[in-house]
């Protein structure tokens, strides 16, 4: 089955810098890569998702790059802001296995004003 | 905005009680998931029903009980659940059914179980 794992487990920074989240994963058929955020107490919430037949996908102050050769994909943020401190998730999913979501491990970001 | 609405949002039960959590999507979604999520912890899938058939059961405890009563509605059913059991349980729809391509999964905002 499918195997994600994700770096770093915490993260700070300072408000303004950049946060950058990495997730690997094992089963080269896995070709749908989303990322949810989850603040404390709510609900994870889609913010950005990657298919393999693209290499970058940005949104505002967000970006996903997904390199399917190494198995890897990363998220980035840009001039962090406070509001961005939540849980982070990565997830692969391929269909084959339905809409199965492997997730992460997640990333508890921090931003420091 | 929750398009995934859960009731109740907060629930104490013993553990010879039987409640029932609900889930209720109007994004005329196929497929519905129940998740069990710890503090701090990455979602665990419990069940999938694709088109108001259950599709995946990842081995729950039959503690736990799903049910579809239509394609908008997923319950589930709890009973004699041990203190190990409370977490965050989560809900969530996609697009699902016959599609070529894997869809987002929406979540809701989930019931906080908490067995005494």
């Amino acid at each position: 089955g499918e195997n994600v794992e994700q770096h770093p487990s915490t993260l700070s920074v300072q408000e303004g810098d950049s946060a950058v989240i990495k997730c690997t994963y094992s089963d080269s058929a896995s070709n749908y890569f989303p990322w949810y955020k989850q603040e404390l107490g709510k609900r994870p919430q889609l913010i950005i998702d990657i298919r393999s037949n693209v290499g970058e996908k940005k949104d505002q102050r967000i970006a996903v790059t997904l390199n399917k050769t190494a198995k890897h994909f990363s998220l980035h943020i840009t001039e962090t802001q406070p509001e961005d401190s939540a849980v982070y998730f990565c997830a692969a999913s391929n269909i084959n296995t339905g809409n199965q979501f492997y997730f992460g491990t997640g990333t508890s970001l921090t931003v420091i004003p | 905005d929750t398009e995934v609405t859960q009731t109740p949002k907060h629930l104490v039960m013993g553990m010879t009680n039987k409640k029932s959590l609900k889930c209720e999507q109007h994004m005329g979604h196929r497929a519905m998931y129940w998740y069990k999520q710890k503090a701090k912890k990455p979602p665990e899938l419990m069940f999938v029903y694709s088109y108001e058939k259950l599709s995946i059961n990842e081995s729950v405890p039959s503690r736990f009980s799903p049910e579809c009563p239509n394609s908008s509605l997923l319950n589930l059913h709890l009973h004699a659940l041990q203190p190990e059991d409370s977490a965050l349980y989560l809900c969530a729809s996609s697009q699902g059914g016959r599609t070529d391509r894997n869809q987002p999964q929406h979540f809701g905002d989930g019931t906080r179980l908490s067995i005494l």
